[in-house]
């Protein structure tokens, strides 16, 4: 079955960078793009961007452009997701999502990792 | 950015009850439309892609329709794990964005 895993919490201070990690497995990895999702405590749902596992190809949310990097390993099924000079604000649950081609739905989800800033 | 508005944004219903939720996006999206549900705590659920199909596993008392700026989310029969918050998200374009989500609650 399609599972996507998480790295654990991040607490990090203000002008900080995370890295979160988002381990693919039960389908081919490569056929798939991963978006990322964040969402603030009590807040909505915001996409941040989306790469292409097969070419790396990427598509960043206006807002986060410059902030923030996709990158995938295909050795090891793995997506990952830098965010630079955290402030207060980017304390939120990050989720990354399998999407097919950064143009349709997010069929399946990780369980979220939460990443406090914090001075 | 195509902004996306649910009504209500909050919903009391009982066991039993059909619900129907709504949801207009600023321009037409034609049937770019899905919906999400989340429980608290959980990461989000695709209900509805496509504005009416429904994901695998979905059951069949979900439903959606609509097309261009209007859409609609209905359970036709409230079951006690369906209380919890509901998103639309249009995929028409990027920024992919959602809206601000409708709470189900039970009454």
């Amino acid at each position: 079955q399609v599972q996507l895993v998480q790295s654990g919490a991040e607490v990090k201070k203000p002008g900080a960078s995370v890295t979160v990690s988002c381990k693919a497995s039960g389908y081919t990895f490569t056929g798939y793009g991963i978006s990322w999702v964040r969402q603030a405590p009590g807040q909505g749902l915001e996409w941040m961007g989306w790469i292409s596992v097969y070419n790396g190809d990427t598509n960043y949310a206006q807002k986060f452009r410059g902030r923030v990097t996709l990158t995938t390993d295909t050795s090891t099924s793995t997506a990952f997701m830098e965010l630079r000079s955290l402030n207060s604000d980017d304390t939120a649950v990050y989720y990354c999502t399998r999407d097919p081609d950064g143009n349709t739905d997010f069929d399946y989800w990780g369980q979220g990792t939460l990443v406090t800033v914090s001075a | 950015d195509i902004q996306m508005t649910q009504s209500p944004s909050s919903l009391s219903a009982s066991v039993g009850d059909r619900v129907t939720i709504t949801c207009r996006a600023s321009q037409s999206i034609r049937i770019y439309l899905n919906w999400y549900q989340q429980k608290p705590g959980k990461a989000p659920k695709l209900l509805i892609y496509s504005a009416s199909s429904l994901q695998s596993g979905v059951p069949s008392r979900f439903s959606g329709s609509g097309s261009g700026t209007d859409f609609t989310l209905t359970i036709s029969s409230l079951q006690p794990e369906d209380f919890a918050t509901y998103y639309c998200q249009q995929s028409y374009n990027t920024p992919r964005t959602f809206g601000q989500g409708t709470k189900l609650e039970i009454k």
